[in-house]
């Protein structure tokens, strides 16, 4: 099966910068993802590694090692609209086909 | 246009009830997704549809029926649910099922589901 870890919740100030990581245990891995969800709102997605290496865009960064199963989101200059849930998922092909499973979220409270 | 739109935004229903979620997505799509996502949980797939077929049922009951009328459409027919379905549910859409170097998910806004 597949499994995430991720913290639970994470506290930050505003103009922090605050890493979430991400570790899994997979199989048929093609890439891990990053999607934030505010309270009341669907999921967008911010990010996606299939190879080893950091991705940059704008102030989300987001790093994957397929050698460790580990990854991470890095979040600069915080702001208090950052506050939501953040998912880290995996996606490949695994019993019944492609999907993407979600970690259990963690959620960052940014404070002024 | 990278949206994707779920009807109706909120559903009441009893247990005796009949209802349909609809999705719908106009970015040439051809994988498209129904997740459910209780409070504080994450989302948890249901359903893929990949080229219109049904690729992936994660065991879910039966009282829930998918049905993908064309590459744009996703319904997710319901029948005799239980207090216990209360939840989200969410329809998403990306390039292809893995086909594709890159699996953006695009998710609709939810339809908030309320089974009395």
């Amino acid at each position: 099966g597949q499994s995430l870890e991720q913290p639970s919740e994470v506290t930050a100030v505003e103009g922090a910068i605050v890493q979430i990581n991400c570790t899994y245990q997979t199989s048929g891995f093609y890439g891990l993802s990053w999607y934030q969800q505010h309270d009341g709102g669907a999921p967008t997605f911010l990010s996606y590694n299939a190879l080893d290496g950091l991705e940059e865009t704008g102030r989300f960064s987001s790093f994957l090692s397929r050698s460790d199963s580990y990854g991470y989101l890095l979040l600069q200059e915080l702001q208090m609209k950052d506050s939501a849930s953040y998912f880290c998922a995996v996606s490949g092909i695994y019993t019944g086909g492609f999907k993407t499973i979600f970690g259990a979220g963690t959620r960052l409270f940014v404070k002024a | 246009d990278t949206e994707v739109t779920q009807t109706p935004k909120h559903l009441v229903m009893g247990m005796t009830n009949k209802k349909s979620l609809k999705c719908e997505q106009h970015m040439g799509h051809r994988a498209m997704y129904w997740y459910k996502q209780k409070a504080k949980k994450p989302p948890e797939l249901m359903f893929v549809y990949s080229y219109e077929k049904l690729s992936i049922n994660e065991s879910v009951p039966s009282r829930f029926s998918p049905e993908c009328p064309n590459s744009s459409l996703l319904n997710l027919h319901l029948h005799a649910l239980q207090p216990e379905d209360s939840a989200l549910y969410l329809c998403a859409s990306s390039q292809t099922a893995g086909l594709a170097n890159r699996e953006t998910q695009y998710f609709g806004p939810g339809t908030r589901l309320l089974v009395l």
